[in-house]
C-alpha cells in the first residue's frame, strides 16, 4: 500500500519554465490537497479538491493551477515558474468528513 | 477554520512526558482539533484528533479543555525519535473538504 505518491521528488527549473507536479493516492479518498512549505515555516494550502471534478482555492493559489484528473490523481501546474515558488510541495488526501490527511513525501522544487 | 496558537519551541528530557499546548479560542462547535507532526522535512504524520472528549491512542493523548478553547498533546514517554515539529489545526466536519492551514507549529526537541 503506497499511500500518497508524489513525482518527481526533486526538480530544478529556470524562471519562466512550466512544470506539472504529479500526485496519486491509492486509498480511495475523495479529497486531495496541495500545500507548499517554505524553509522554516508551516504548510500553506494552495488548492484542494473535495471530490473528483471539483477544485477550490486555498490560502496561496496565485501562480498555480490544478487538475483533478480522476479520483486517484491530483496535479499541480506552474505555468511560468518564479523564484518565489521555490519550496517543498506536499500532496495529501483524506476521506470525507472527520478523517485525517495522509501526506506524500514531498517534491523539492528550486527555481533559479 | 479557527486559528491556532502554539509555542515556537519546547524541550523535553528523554523518557519524560512531553506536553504540547495549543490555543484555539475561536473554535466553533463543529470543528475538530487535529495534531500532526513532521520529522525532518518528511511529509506530516497524523497523530490524533478529538472534538470535546479526551482521546488516547498508541502514539499520544489529547486533552481538550471543557470550553474547547485550548488543548494539550501528551507524549507520555518521549524518545529522541519524537523530535519533530508538531502542528495543531482545527478543521470543520462536513461532507466537503475543509480548508485547513497548518501554522508554524511547535518544534519539540527531546534531549538525552
Amino acid at each position: 500500500n503506497a499511500g500518497v505518491t508524489q513525482t518527481p521528488k526533486f526538480q530544478v527549473l529556470k524562471t519562466g519554465q512550466s512544470m506539472t507536479l504529479q500526485c496519486a493516492q491509492d486509498m480511495n479518498h475523495n479529497s486531495m490537497y496541495w500545500y507548499r512549505q517554505d524553509p522554516g515555516m508551516g504548510l500553506r494550502l494552495i488548492y484542494y479538491s473535495a471530490s473528483e471534478g471539483t477544485t477550490d482555492k486555498g490560502e496561496v493559489p496565485n501562480g498555480y493551477n490544478v487538475s483533478r484528473l480522476n479520483k486517484r490523481e491530483f496535479s499541480l501546474r506552474l505555468e511560468s515558474a518564479a523564484p518565489s515558488q521555490t519550496s517543498v510541495y506536499f500532496c495529501a488526501s483524506s476521506e470525507e468528513g472527520v478523517q485525517p490527511q495522509h501526506f506524500g513525501d514531498g517534491t523539492r522544487l528550486s527555481i533559479l | 477554520d479557527a486559528k491556532t496558537t502554539q509555542p515556537t519551541s519546547m524541550d523535553c528530557a528523554e523518557g519524560r512526558a512531553a506536553n504540547l499546548p495549543c490555543n484555539h479560542s475561536t473554535i466553533s462547535g463543529n470543528e475538530y482539533v487535529y495534531w500532526y507532526r513532521q520529522i525532518h522535512s518528511q511529509g506530516p504524520q497524523y497523530i490524533i484528533h478529538g472534538l470535546k472528549n479526551n482521546e488516547t491512542n498508541e502514539m499520544a493523548s489529547l486533552i481538550i479543555t471543557e470550553d474547547r478553547k485550548s488543548s494539550t498533546l501528551i507524549l507520555p514517554h518521549a524518545t529522541l525519535r519524537d523530535t519533530a515539529v508538531y502542528y495543531c489545526i482545527v478543521r470543520v466536519y462536513n461532507t466537503n473538504a475543509g480548508k485547513s492551514t497548518f501554522g508554524d507549529g511547535t518544534t519539540l526537541t527531546v534531549k538525552p
